[in-house]
């Protein structure tokens, strides 16, 4: 069965600090993978995708993804963080299907 | 992307009571998907909503205590019937992206509180 992990549920860091949060998917098939964001009381929104080609994915606000096929991860980074990145970030995997699995979700807190 | 809204934003209801959250979306989509976000876990997909059949439910989730309406390709609801305080989480509405790589759009949910 597939399931998505977040180890993190917490990560306070520092505005202008770099952050790291980690997603890890187990799955015995080929995925397509996601980091959605949840600010507050809002939907949840498409940050970037993975779904073939280079393993490095980019969104438009300075986050990026690295897909590593042989650790099953998919870690979302960002060199440095802002007061508005102040969110709920979920990673998601789907098997090109609408049914995802969503992990448990991380919540980022950037302290000024 | 679509545009999605939620109606109620949030709600506070006795035990025993129905809840029926509506979903509208600002254009036609063929699928239309009901998730639910209990504190501290991940999204669930309770049920997958197309125009024109019988919403398809998944595992753990039945029809009397979820029913879905899904009358055209714009709008659906979702009702909580007979609630306890487990059902107590934000309701999420959400509709299909496009096939490649088959994303989704969220609604801003329905917090619910049930006391």
């Amino acid at each position: 069965a597939q399931s998505v992990t977040q180890l993190d549920s917490q990560v306070p860091v520092f505005e202008e600090a770099p952050v790291e949060l980690r997603c890890n998917y187990s799955s015995s098939v080929s995925v397509y993978l996601f980091w959605y964001v949840q600010y507050p009381n809002q939907g949840l929104q498409l940050l970037l995708k993975y779904l073939s080609g280079s393993t490095l994915v980019e969104s438009i606000n300075g986050f990026e993804a690295e897909f590593n096929k042989s650790q099953t991860s998919f870690h979302l980074r960002k060199p440095s963080v802002h007061i508005s990145d102040t969110a709920e970030y979920f990673c998601a995997v789907n098997r090109g299907t609408y049914k995802y699995i969503f992990g448990t979700g991380t919540r980022l807190k950037v302290l000024a | 992307s679509a545009v999605i809204s939620q109606k109620p934003s949030r709600d506070i209801c006795q035990r025993g009571t129905s809840l029926t959250i509506q979903c509208q979306v600002d254009s036609q989509v063929t699928m239309m998907f009901w998730y639910r976000q209990q504190p501290g876990q991940s999204l669930t997909l309770i049920a997958t909503a197309n125009q024109g059949s019988e919403a398809t439910y998944e595992s753990g989730f039945v029809i009397d205590k979820f029913p879905i309406s899904r009358p055209n390709l714009t709008f659906s609801t979702l009702t909580v019937s007979n609630m306890s305080p487990e059902d107590s989480s934000i309701y999420l509405c959400s509709v299909e992206g496009g096939t490649v790589g088959y994303e989704q759009y969220f609604g801003p949910g329905t917090r619910l509180t049930v006391t």
